[in-house]
């Protein structure tokens, strides 16, 4: 069956990198997700990585992800207040519009 | 561009009614799938609307039923409420492997 499993809370200073992770238990997901929800928002999309890399960079944020040990971290540099959220991991196990499996989702708290 | 919009943005029943939330689409994009997210948990999918016709289902009872228009759009439809109905109802849109969230409907049942 499909699991995402994420840790509940995550306190950083700001300025510090953040580090969230993930593990699923899925072997055939492909597409692996990281969204962000604020307070009384919907999901924004912040960035996806395709199961055959193992690295993706996009301007603060860098993915990385471990198949074998079927592990995902979503590391945000230089985090700032305006990072706090939660954020979570969901899983696809084909690519096109398929249904995500989420996690829990992971609450992000920047200290000024 | 508009992206993925929804409405209500907030509602109030109580058990055994009827509700219908609408979700219209990002521009382009031809299929919705909806999600129920209730406190402190993830979106839990309950079903994909394809060329006006449910494409998968998640497990979720026959309560919950939906529509999709020629025009993308879609319908959201639950019956006989229950006090777990209340939650924060998710439509999604995409293309290729990216899917777009609206800001959901916030339903509470009393």
């Amino acid at each position: 069956g499909e699991d995402v499993e994420q840790s509940l809370f995550l306190s950083v200073r700001e300025g510090d990198s953040s580090v969230i992770n993930c593990t699923y238990t899925d072997s055939s997901s492909t597409y692996l997700y990281w969204y962000k929800q604020e307070p009384g928002a919907g999901l924004q999309l912040l960035t996806y990585i395709f199961s055959n890399m193992d690295m993706k960079q996009d301007q603060r944020l860098t993915v990385l992800l471990n198949k074998k040990d079927k592990h995902l971290s979503l590391r945000i540099a230089d985090t700032q207040t305006g990072d706090s959220a939660i954020y979570f991991c969901a899983e696809s196990p084909t690519r096109g519009n398929t249904p995500l499996v989420f996690g829990k989702g992971t609450r992000l708290s920047v200290i000024a | 561009d508009a992206g993925v919009t929804q409405s209500p943005t907030h509602l109030i029943k109580t058990r055994g009614q009827q509700v219908t939330l609408r979700c219209s689409p990002k521009s382009g994009h031809d299929t919705v799938s909806w999600y129920q997210q209730a406190l402190g948990q993830g979106p839990q999918f309950i079903f994909q609307y394809y060329e006006e016709e449910e494409r998968q289902r998640g497990n979720f009872p026959d309560r919950f039923s939906g529509h999709q228009f020629p025009n993308y759009s879609s319908e959201l439809n639950v019956n006989a409420l229950l006090l777990g109905d209340s939650a924060l109802y998710l439509c999604a849109s995409g293309v290729g492997n990216e899917q777009f969230f609206g800001p959901g409907t916030r339903l509470t049942v009393l």
